[in-house]
């Protein structure tokens, strides 16, 4: 059974650099995209970007300019980084695994999330 | 991007009760359309993919319709267990991007 485990920093000052890791456990990252979600506290979700085995990435338009995704296959693991963050990116983020049925892909395991809080 | 608006942004309803919920697209999505419930504190868990199929392990109360721009889930006899917010989500292009979500309150 395929497992997501993430972590990383959960308490940042604005203009500091978000840095989280998810492994991946029980499955490789082949055949696969490789998503970061976040949720700001009692808000919806919204799509960061993801990656595949190969490193191929896409970014939201909304995050690109801040946003890197990697992936290390040694590791079967890949990892976000947000710079300069600001209070608006205090968040419960998500790192999740991009299935696909025909052409249609869809979320269909998550990890647990990590609450990130921006704050002076 | 395309925009995915949901309604009602929240519901109360009795266990027992038919609940349906429904998606617009603000352009046209075929059939690529997700649902996830989502539980107080916890991460999103998928209900239906591709518009109607039901992921494993879902209860068969649940069922998911639609194609185009309007799609709709519909719980159809609430359990306790069911009262969660509730998403949808397109595939269609990216960015990927879910609607504002529905809560389904216990009445």
């Amino acid at each position: 059974q395929v497992q997501l485990q993430q972590w990383g920093a959960g308490l940042l000052k604005p203009s500091e650099t978000l840095s989280l890791t998810c492994a991946v456990y029980g499955g490789s990252l082949s055949g696969y995209y490789w998503s970061w979600i976040r949720q700001p506290p009692g808000k919806g979700l919204e799509w960061i970007g993801d990656i595949n085995h190969s490193g191929s990435t896409r970014y939201n338009p909304s995050l690109k300019s801040r946003v890197t995704i990697s992936v290390d296959t040694s590791k079967n693991q890949f990892s976000l980084k947000l710079n300069s963050v600001t209070a608006a990116d205090t968040a419960a983020y998500y790192c999740a695994k991009g299935e696909q049925w025909a052409t249609i892909w869809y979320f269909d395991l998550w990890g647990r999330g990590t609450l990130v809080t921006v704050s002076s | 991007d395309i925009q995915m608006t949901q309604s009602p942004s929240s519901l109360s309803a009795s266990v027992g009760d038919r609940v349906t919920i429904t998606c617009r697209a603000s352009q046209s999505i075929s059939s690529y359309l997700n649902w996830y419930q989502q539980k107080q504190g916890k991460a999103p868990d998928l209900l239906i993919y591709a518009a109607s199929s039901l992921q494993s392990g879902v209860p068969s109360r649940f069922s998911g319709s639609g194609s185009g721009t309007d799609f709709t889930l519909t719980i159809s006899s609430l359990q306790p267990e069911d009262f969660a917010t509730y998403y949808c989500q397109q595939s269609y292009s990216h960015p990927l991007t879910f609607g504002g979500g529905t809560k389904v309150e216990i009445k």
